[in-house]
C-alpha cells in the first residue's frame, strides 16, 4: 500500500510569508507526528496527533507554528511570518495504533523548507 | 530529560569492512529503539526496530543490539558496500507528554569508499 506522502517537497518562500506544509498518513492510520530536521539542530518532535486532536503540542517552536489535521487523516502545519531559522526539512510520520508495540513510526519524504 | 548520542559522527572506511556505529541514551525509560538510514535529500527509513525487552534484532548485514541498563545501542554493519553511504540515526521512543515520541540522536555519517 501507499507509505506517507508529504506535499510539497520543496518550498521557497520569501520572509513573512504564510506556508502549508500537508502530510497524507498511511490509511489507516490513528496516529500521526511532525517533526523538523534542521542544519545543526538534529531532528526534533514538533507536534502529535491522535485523531484530529492534538494532545502534545509540545514541541512547536512558537506561537507562528500550527497544527490541524481532518478527518483523521490529513494533516496541515501552517507556518505564520516565516522567519530564516524555520528553514529546515519538515517529515511526518504516522503509526496504526498509539500505544501498542512495537511503537513503529513511518516517515514521510519530508518537505524542504527555505525561507529567504 | 532524555539525550541521544551517537558516536562517531562520521565515518569513511573502504568497501568490505565490517564496522559499528555508536548510540547511548541517558534514560534507560524507553519502550524501543530504532535505527534509521537517510539518504541525502530523502526522508527516513527504518532499518531495525528493537524493543525494550529484546537485546538484538538482524536484518541481512545489518545487527542492532540493545542494553537498556547502560543506555547503549550498536548498529553492526558486514560486509560493507558503498550503497550503505548514508547518515545513519538512531532514535529512542519514550511515552512523553502524553505521546510516544522518538528522540533522535544527531546521526553518522557514513561514506563507504569503493
Amino acid at each position: 500500500g501507499a507509505g506517507v506522502s508529504q506535499s510539497p517537497s520543496n518550498k521557497v518562500t520569501e520572509k513573512g510569508k504564510d506556508v502549508e506544509l500537508r502530510c497524507d498518513p498511511i490509511s489507516g492510520h490513528t496516529a500521526l507526528y511532525w517533526y523538523r530536521q534542521s542544519l545543526g539542530q538534529g531532528l526534533e518532535f514538533l507536534i502529535y496527533f491522535q485523531g484530529n486532536s492534538a494532545p502534545d503540542k509540545s514541541g512547536l517552536p512558537s506561537d507562528r507554528f500550527s497544527a490541524e489535521r481532518t478527518g483523521g487523516s490529513v494533516s496541515t502545519l501552517t507556518i505564520q511570518r516565516t522567519q530564516q531559522e524555520d528553514s529546515a526539512v519538515y517529515l511526518c510520520a504516522s503509526n496504526p495504533v498509539p500505544g501498542t508495540p512495537p511503537y513503529e513510526q513511518y516517515f514521510g519524504p519530508g518537505t524542504r523548507l527555505t525561507v529567504t | 530529560k532524555q539525550e541521544v548520542t551517537q558516536i562517531p559522527a562520521a565515518l569513511s572506511v573502504p568497501e568490505g569492512e565490517n564496522l559499528v556505529l555508536n548510540c547511548s541514551f541517558t534514560d534507560s525509560a524507553i519502550y524501543n529503539l530504532q535505527w534509521f538510514r537517510q539518504d541525502p535529500g530523502k526522508g527516513l527509513t527504518s532499518l531495525l526496530l528493537i524493543q525494550s525487552s529484546q537485546r538484538e534484532q538482524t536484518s541481512g548485514r545489518l545487527n542492532a543490539s540493545l542494553d537498556k541498563s547502560s543506555g547503549r545501542s550498536t548498529l553492526y554493519i558486514a560486509a560493507s558496500q558503498p550503497g550503505d553511504s548514508a547518515t545513519y540515526l538512531c532514535a529512542v521512543i519514550r511515552l512523553m507528554d502524553s505521546s510516544y515520541k522518538l528522540i533522535f540522536g544527531s546521526g553518522t555519517r557514513l561514506l563507504v569508499r569503493p
